[in-house]
């Protein structure tokens, strides 16, 4: 069974800094895309960056950047220069390419907190 | 363009009692689904739709039931609210299940609690 896993529940930094948020994931499948979502206070699942596992190069939207390791299963997150609009829970998802259900499996969640 | 709109925004429900939460889209996606978020926790599918008139089970469908007569909408029924069912209900979309066309868009979500 695929699963995702973030293993950092909470994180802070101060505002215009750089955080990175972790997520492993678990799968036997070479094809599939991976996802990070950002939920704000508001609730609105917004998708923010989005990797596909055939691609090497890391995806980049704007001030956010991911560091893909297809061999060790990670996923991570950079966000560059953080504004105060990037507090939000933030989670990584994962889609099978063999997946009849089109299913996302969400991780668990990590809350961000950009300080002033 | 209003994406996915989900209706309504807050409810509270006793134990026993039975509603709808309302899912509209109008992006002519294929693929709908809806999840459940329950406190500290990411999402979990609860139903999913391929089109109109085809609908599925997913990891949580206990207790719940789906129709999907339209492209445009998929409601989510409730028939006999319990405690456990207490949770934030996202509805999403999508264009199709292959991998490139499957970005799925989310609603605002629903926050549902059965006292």
């Amino acid at each position: 069974a695929q699963t995702v896993t973030q293993s950092q529940p909470e994180m802070s930094v101060q505002e215009a800094e750089t955080v990175t948020l972790s997520c492993t994931y678990d799968t036997s499948e070479s094809n599939y895309y991976l996802f990070w979502y950002k939920q704000p206070p508001s609730r609105q699942m917004i998708l923010v960056i989005r990797q596909e596992a055939y691609k090497q190069q890391n995806a980049t939207e704007n001030r956010f950047s991911v560091n893909f390791q297809k061999a060790a299963k990670s996923f991570s997150l950079k966000i560059s220069d953080s504004q105060l609009g990037d507090t939000a829970m933030y989670f990584c998802a994962f889609i099978s390419g063999s997946s009849n259900t089109g299913k996302l499996i969400f991780g668990q969640g990590t809350t961000l907190q950009v300080k002033p | 363009n209003a994406g996915v709109t989900q209706t309504p925004k807050f409810r509270i429900l006793k134990i026993g009692q039975s509603m709808t939460l309302q899912c509209a889209q109008d992006m002519n996606h294929n693929y709908m689904y809806w999840y459940r978020q329950d406190p500290g926790m990411g999402l979990k599918l609860i139903y999913y739709s391929v089109g109109a008139g085809i609908t599925d089970k997913g990891e949580v469908p206990n207790g719940y039931n789906v129709s999907r007569s339209t492209t445009e909408d998929f409601p989510l029924r409730l028939e006999l609210a319990a405690p456990s069912q207490t949770s934030v209900y996202f509805c999403a979309s999508s264009y199709g299940q292959a991998l490139s066309k499957n970005i799925q868009y989310f609603g605002a979500g629903t926050r549902l609690s059965v006292l």
